[in-house]
């Protein structure tokens, strides 16, 4: 159980162009699912906060704007990348919380992204 | 939530256990100690977690001192699929969210 999935697996894309990266929890309903990107070599940094029907929570240093969260429904959450540009290449990674009375957080495997 | 300090790396022979150490001397009393554990390019795979009491399940046991100042990840007979990069998190666990440090790069060789 707790099996989390990413769609698609690696992108690559043109500057200045959206990509949309979908999260889905697939055997269990997550009311608060997470987003963190990892550059080559260095550690998972958390990006967002998304919590299923309600704005999502950034880090300091993230543009909302620019990285758009829509937690529509309780086993999918979506991080648009909006414009994006070479230094958005990274890893992005989703998590996803089982329930609140558990706080175990599971992953996708990721998204590699590219922007050429 | 309260910071950890692992080894950068550490080596295990294929077969033997793998004793992983982490340090959180700031760890309050309400925070719990999570394993997690990501393979090259792909995402973190949850291990174990716990409070005071030391854990087991099918991947691995967590040992937690008493003051719960320091912890160790045991992984009973290393695997060369169990080569990854460990990270040790403290968090309170109340839809928090995970810090994550630079872990323990664990290689298992042959």
């Amino acid at each position: 159980g707790a099996v989390v999935s990413q769609h698609p697996s690696r992108v690559i894309c043109k500057s200045g162009t959206s990509v949309k990266i979908e999260c889905r929890s697939l055997d269990f309903q997550a009311t608060t699912m997470f987003w963190y990107r990892q550059f080559p070599k260095q550690s998972l940094m958390l990006m967002a906060t998304s919590n299923e029907g309600s704005k999502a929570t950034y880090e300091q240093g993230v543009e909302k704007d620019k990285f758009l969260i829509n937690h529509a429904s309780l086993t999918l959450s979506t991080l648009t990348v909006t414009s994006a540009h070479p230094e958005d290449s990274s890893f992005y990674i989703c998590s996803a919380m089982v329930g609140p009375s558990t706080d175990t957080q599971y992953f996708g495997p990721g998204t590699r992204l590219t922007v050429l | 939530d309260a910071k950890t300090t692992q080894p950068t790396s550490m080596d295990c022979a294929e077969g033997r256990a793998a004793n992983l150490p982490c340090n959180h001397s700031t760890i309050s009393g309400n925070e719990y100690v999570y394993w997690y554990r990501q393979i090259h390019s792909q995402g973190p795979q949850y291990i174990i977690h716990g409070l005071k009491n030391n854990e087991t399940n099918e991947m691995a046991s967590l040992i937690i001192t008493e003051d719960r100042k320091s912890s160790t990840l045991i992984l009973p007979h290393a695997t060369l699929r169990d080569t990854a990069v460990y990270y040790c998190i403290v968090n309170t666990g109340t839809a928090s969210k995970l810090t994550f440090g630079t872990g323990t790069r664990l290689q298992v060789t042959l």
